[in-house]
């Protein structure tokens, strides 16, 4: 299967600044790709699919880029309800996988 | 609005059995594929299992593999997940989720699954 590793595993930041979340995969992946956000005792949201393409209702602030083996979610200017854990999850091949997680905490 | 409610989940012993059911509204059900993923107490996602539109395909992640059945009946918006032989490393909260092709697009909150004697 392919192993997605996700760095760091946390992130402290503050309101304001812009976070860069990275996702690896053991093989390419191609562009089949997406990030969730989930927070405490809620089930996670997709944000992007597609690497890069934003999902429906997602603010313009959350961006993904990448291919293959290496894959980046970006949170330009951090608002306080971005804080919380980002999980990237391929879908190139069955069984789909997720990387383990990156907890974005405030600064 | 896309819905998706699960329920079903419990404590049971080791090598019992337990059905979760997730019942969808809102959106064309039998136009989607559906699928479980479950995330054990403090830990990440992991993808369990999936099934096709018109239920003619499954597939499982390895460690569940011929012991979790998921099912749908487009007729009552359902899917279904079967646990049979369960262990404690099943101990998780059970999503259901819109999509199984690619991403999940929607997700329910979860029903909690305790396998403990």
């Amino acid at each position: 299967e392919i192993v997605m590793t996700q760095s760091p595993a946390t992130l402290s930041m503050s309101p304001g600044e812009r976070a860069t979340l990275s996702c690896r995969a053991s093989q390419s992946v191609s562009r089949s790709l997406a990030w969730y956000q989930q927070k405490p005792g809620q089930a996670p949201r997709v944000l992007i699919y597609d690497a890069s393409t934003r999902a429906t209702d997602i603010s313009d602030r959350f961006s993904g880029s990448g291919s293959g083996t290496e894959l980046t979610l970006t949170i330009s200017s951090l608002q306080s309800e971005d804080f919380a854990v980002y999980y990237c999850q391929q879908y190139s091949k069955w069984p789909f996988t997720f990387g383990q997680g990156t907890k974005l905490e405030i600064k | 609005e896309v819905q998706l409610v699960e329920s079903g989940g419990d404590l049971v012993q080791p090598g019992g059995s337990l059905r979760l059911s997730c019942a969808a509204s809102g959106f064309t059900f039998s136009k989607y594929w559906m699928s479980w993923v479950r995330q054990a107490p403090g830990k990440g996602l992991e993808w369990v299992a999936r099934i096709k539109e018109d239920g003619s395909e499954t597939s499982y992640v390895g460690s569940v593999k011929g012991r979790l059945t998921i099912s749908r009946d487009n007729a009552k918006n359902s899917l279904y997940l079967q646990m049979n032989s369960l262990r404690p490393e099943d101990t998780a909260v059970y999503y259901c989720a819109r999509g199984g092709a690619y991403y999940g697009s929607s997700w329910g909150q979860g029903t909690l699954v305790t396998v403990s004697s």
